[in-house]
């Protein structure tokens, strides 16, 4: 059974860093064709792709957002992490992690609440 | 980035009535491989989005067959063949031929 779970801080000042981590079981980050993305939704609005790591370790980020993300995964292959530098209000969201088998996404966490605040 | 417009916004619907999505891209969704990687999604109220339908009219394992998709390039459609009451929620089209990958702005399924 594939699972995803994502954890964070819950709230965080404007200007730090946003640190996030999604722990998986049900299949291996080191098989062929496995993605894992990350995933926002602003309470209300559709959805936003911003990063993803492959079973090889390839990173590919949103373009409007590069410069901020930070993709990463753990050498056991069961947790991948977000970094987001400089946060702002802009990035309160709820954020998800998703597997992709290929590109398709095929499960996904139930998500993490982050609110950005002063 | 690619644009995916989702109409209508809204829609009203009763029990067993047959209702159909619309999903149009800015630019074709054919992948140099062959395949269209077009699929949608639904999420329920106060739940993480579910895999419905993957390359256009595939239907994800486990989802009900009133559920189908079709199109090609840049104009897609999911129908749903008999609304029932577990179907209310928002749908979304998403594309993965492009990076990166986007998602339309949703379809909201209400009972009428």
């Amino acid at each position: 059974q594939v699972t995803l779970k994502e954890s964070g801080p819950g709230m965080l000042q404007p200007s730090k860093t946003l640190s996030l981590t999604c722990s998986f079981s049900g299949f291996s980050l080191s098989t062929s064709g496995m993605v894992v993305s990350w995933i926002r939704q602003p309470s209300g609005k559709s959805l936003e792709w911003l990063a993803a790591i492959d079973w090889d370790g390839d990173k590919y980020y949103n373009p409007s957002l590069k410069s901020r993300l930070t993709v990463s995964k753990d050498t056991s292959n069961t947790q991948v992490f977000l970094k987001i530098t400089s946060v702002d209000i802009a990035d309160t969201a709820t954020y998800y992690c998703a597997r992709s088998s290929g590109l398709t996404v095929d499960y996904w966490g139930q998500g993490v609440m982050v609110t950005v605040s002063s | 980035d690619v644009v995916l417009t989702q109409t209508p916004p809204t829609l009203s619907a009763t029990i067993g009535q047959s209702v159909s999505i619309s999903c149009r891209s800015s630019q074709s969704l054919l992948d140099s491989d062959g395949d269209t990687y077009l699929n949608w999604l639904l999420q329920r109220p106060g739940q993480s989005p579910q895999l419905l339908i993957y390359s256009v009219s595939n239907l994800e394992s486990g989802v009900p067959n009133r559920f189908s998709g079709s199109g090609s390039e840049t104009d897609f459609t999911l129908k749903i063949s008999g609304v029932e009451a577990e179907d209310l929620g928002v749908y979304y089209c998403m594309q993965a031929t492009h990076a990166p990958w986007t998602f339309g702005g949703g379809t909201k399924l209400e009972l009428k």
